[in-house]
């Protein structure tokens, strides 16, 4: 099962928005409303930033939003900071035989 | 407060075998169902396995089926994974992982360990 697709890189200034898409197929994404994406900084465990597509836990500001349209997830961050930057990678529930599937990352470069 | 901490990577040769060890503590460890995680340098996260919350129930990557056994200990809140036979391909950072309860996402990891597989 090959990886989700997701662009190497994405770019903004601080106070501007990016979003990141995620591509999948109608086994993963497209089947299950159970994408998440994490944030990660370098040398540091992967943070959970959305879960369930839109939701997001506490603690997570609400600069960052999900959403989902066919095989296709998105995540946008508004009012981009200097903390934001770092790779993000989504993830989609795949079923029950092979559980999840990531994305290979991007990296948010806050310019 | 939750705490996910891995322990037993380092260098192995090709070939042979490592045990992996993720002490879990903060929540009702035997409650939840719990994953391995791994990530290559440089690469993106790759589910490797996951075990329910009393161990009866294991699923796995193809690329590690039959080489690897996860496993769990709920009296000493442990997660473990047990890897034999192993490749270069199988270096990586090694994140324990826990799903929550009637959902699929991993609410919490722990700091990694790292495995690599070198002569």
């Amino acid at each position: 099962q090959s990886a989700l697709t997701q662009p190497r890189s994405v770019s903004g200034s601080p106070g501007q928005s990016v979003t990141i898409s995620c591509t999948g197929t109608s086994s993963d994404i497209g089947a299950y409303n159970y994408v998440s994406w994490y944030q990660q900084h370098p040398g540091k465990a992967p943070r959970l930033m959305i879960y369930d597509v839109t939701k997001r836990p506490s603690g997570v500001p609400d600069r960052f939003s999900g959403s989902k349209s066919g095989n296709t997830a998105s995540l946008t961050i508004s009012g981009l900071q200097a903390e934001d930057e770092a790779d993000y990678y989504c993830c989609s529930y795949s079923g029950s035989y092979t559980s999840s599937i990531f994305g290979g990352g991007t990296k948010l470069t806050v310019l | 407060e939750v705490q996910l901490v891995e322990s037993g990577g380092g260098l192995v040769q090709p070939g042979g075998s490592l045990r992996l060890s993720c002490a879990a503590s903060g929540f009702t460890f035997s409650s939840y169902w719990m994953h391995w995680v791994r990530q290559a340098p440089g690469k993106g996260p790759v589910w490797v396995s996951r075990t329910n919350s009393d161990g009866s129930s294991t699923t796995y990557a193809d690329s590690v089926k039959g080489r690897f056994t996860i496993s769990r200990d709920n009296a000493k809140n442990t997660l473990y994974l047990q890897m034999n036979s192993l490749g270069a391909e199988d270096t990586a950072v090694y994140y324990c992982a826990r799903e929550p309860m009637s959902d699929y996402y991993f609410d919490y990891w722990g700091q990694g360990t790292l495995v690599t597989v070198s002569s």
